[in-house]
């Protein structure tokens, strides 16, 4: 099992630009998790879905738009990419969350913004 | 905004030293999560304490729960050169799908 995958491990953007992150997991997970790292912040939940065709809100959600069209793959979207959003991104999957089981995470993916 | 918050911040020991992690939570949980993050890679889940329970060991960690003083230890015994990494505490409070994580500690172990 090659467990959670992201794609692309490091991208450059230019302001205003677009881009889409995937994030996919092959341990048939129900739930999926976007978070972004920042030094000294930790990790903060942008979105993420507790099941196939749901999606559903995170601590720092503005300016990134999700999918999860596929139970394996969940999507991180910047429409128009601000230097604020250069973090290294992370997706995570979990069997179930009704009682905070462990989550599994991605490589990651650098994003900087310029 | 962060539930649990690691102490101290950094710690930096010899190879064979314990080293101690403690982690402060706000409000009430249903575990508590402990993982591991070498540097420039994702997370490695390490252990999860119920609420329920007190103490719990693998291999050479040790973790405790203190629900009354809201509060969690990570002990690594015989510390290695390759344990260096950041430590972070992680919660999921009553009611909530969703892990929130601390700040970290980030540990270096001198061979």
């Amino acid at each position: 099992n090659a467990g959670v995958t992201q794609t692309p491990k490091f991208r450059v953007l230019k302001t205003g630009q677009s881009m889409t992150l995937l994030c996919a997991q092959d341990m048939n997970h129900e739930y999926m998790y976007w978070y972004r790292q920042d030094p000294g912040m930790g990790l903060r939940l942008i979105h993420y879905s507790v099941g196939e065709g749901t999606t559903a809100k995170g601590e720092v959600p503005d300016g990134y738009n999700v999918s999860r069209l596929k139970k394996q793959n969940f999507l991180l979207g910047l429409e128009s990419a601000a230097p604020s959003q250069t973090s290294v991104y992370f997706c995570a999957s979990s069997d179930a969350s009704y009682s905070g089981e462990t989550q599994y995470f991605g490589p990651g993916t650098r994003l900087l913004v310029l | 905004s962060q539930q649990g918050e690691e102490d101290p911040q950094a710690l930096s020991i010899q190879e064979g030293e314990n080293a101690t992690m403690n982690c402060s939570y706000k409000t009430s949980i249903n575990n508590l999560q402990w993982y591991r993050q070498n540097s420039g890679r994702g997370l490695v889940h390490l252990i999860l304490i119920r609420s329920n329970e007190r103490e719990k060991h693998s291999g050479r960690l040790r973790v405790t729960l203190d629900t009354s003083k809201k509060s969690s230890s990570l002990l690594i015994t015989a510390s290695r050169a390759a344990d260096t990494a950041s430590y972070f505490c992680a919660t999921v409070q009553g009611g909530s799908e969703k892990l929130v994580f601390g700040k970290g500690t980030k540990l270096t172990v001198n061979p």
